[in-house]
C-alpha cells in the first residue's frame, strides 16, 4: 500500500513569510508514459470540507491564489505559501491515489 | 454549480446499521467516478470507498470491506453508502467526493470537489 509521509506535523509562521509543507510517498507517483506526478495538495480550514488546491504536483486549481505552489518529482513535493495571510491558517493534505498524508497544521506565529 | 450535499449520519450503536445518502447536481453524476471518504474527529482524512458512473466497478478501503456497500441510482442523480456492523472507530464526518480519474493510467487522480459531510457516530 502506498502511504504518504507529510512533514512538519504542523508549523507556525508570521504573517507575509513563507510556509514549507513536505510530503513524501512511499514509491513514485511519476508516470514515465505522460511525465506527470500524480500528487495532489488539499487545503481544510475547520469546519470544512477540503478544497482542492494543487494537482500534478504543481497545477493550481482555478481560483487559488498565486502565493500556493507545489513543486516536486517522484517521491518527494513541496507545498510552498510564499507570504502567508490570516486566512490560510488551516490543515494541508497531500494526496496520492486513495492515500492521503497525516496533514500539517499551519497557524500564526 | 457542481453541489453534493450529504445525508443519513447520527447516532447508532455499536453493530448497527445505516445508510449516507449524496444527492448531487450541476453535472452528469453517471459520467464520473464517485467516493466517500471519511475523517475522524480530529483526524485526518480516510478514503473509504468508490464507484464508476455506470455503477459497474466498486472499490473499498480494507478497514470496511465486507461491512459497507456503495451504490448509486444515476436517474436520482445520488451516491449511497450501505454501512453495516459499525464500530466505535467507525465514527467520523463522511463526505462525498467527485472523483477526476487519470485517463492515462486509468485510475483515480484527486478529488475536484466535495460535499459539507455527515457526521456518523458509533457509540453505545
Amino acid at each position: 500500500d502506498i502511504v504518504m509521509t507529510q512533514s512538519p506535523d504542523s508549523l507556525a509562521v508570521s504573517l507575509g513569510e513563507r510556509a514549507t509543507i513536505n510530503c513524501k510517498s512511499s514509491q513514485s507517483v511519476l508516470y514515465s508514459s505522460n511525465n506527470k506526478n500524480y500528487l495532489t495538495w488539499y487545503q481544510q480550514k475547520p469546519g470544512q470540507p477540503p478544497k482542492l488546491l494543487i494537482y500534478w504536483a504543481s497545477t493550481r486549481e482555478s481560483g487559488v491564489p498565486d502565493r500556493f505552489s507545489g513543486s516536486g518529482s517522484g517521491t518527494d513535493f513541496t507545498l510552498t505559501i510564499s507570504s502567508l495571510q490570516a486566512e490560510d491558517v488551516a490543515v494541508y493534505y497531500c494526496q496520492q491515489f486513495r492515500a492521503f498524508g497525516q496533514g500539517t497544521k499551519v497557524e500564526i506565529k | 454549480e457542481v453541489q453534493l450535499v450529504e445525508s443519513g449520519g447520527g447516532l447508532v450503536q455499536p453493530g448497527g446499521s445505516l445508510r449516507l445518502s449524496c444527492a448531487a447536481s450541476g453535472f452528469t453524476s453517471s459520467n464520473y467516478w464517485m467516493s466517500w471518504v471519511r475523517q475522524a474527529p480530529g483526524k485526518g482524512l480516510e478514503w473509504v470507498a468508490n464507484i464508476k458512473g455506470d455503477g459497474s466497478e466498486k472499490y473499498y478501503g480494507d478497514s470496511v470491506k465486507g461491512r459497507f456497500t456503495i451504490s448509486r441510482d444515476n436517474a436520482k442523480n445520488s451516491l449511497y453508502l450501505q454501512m453495516n456492523s459499525l464500530r466505535a472507530e467507525d465514527t467520523a464526518v463522511y463526505y462525498c467526493a467527485r472523483d477526476n480519474i487519470a485517463v492515462a493510467v486509468g485510475r483515480l487522480d484527486y478529488f475536484d470537489d466535495w460535499g459539507q459531510g455527515t457526521l456518523v457516530t458509533v457509540s453505545s
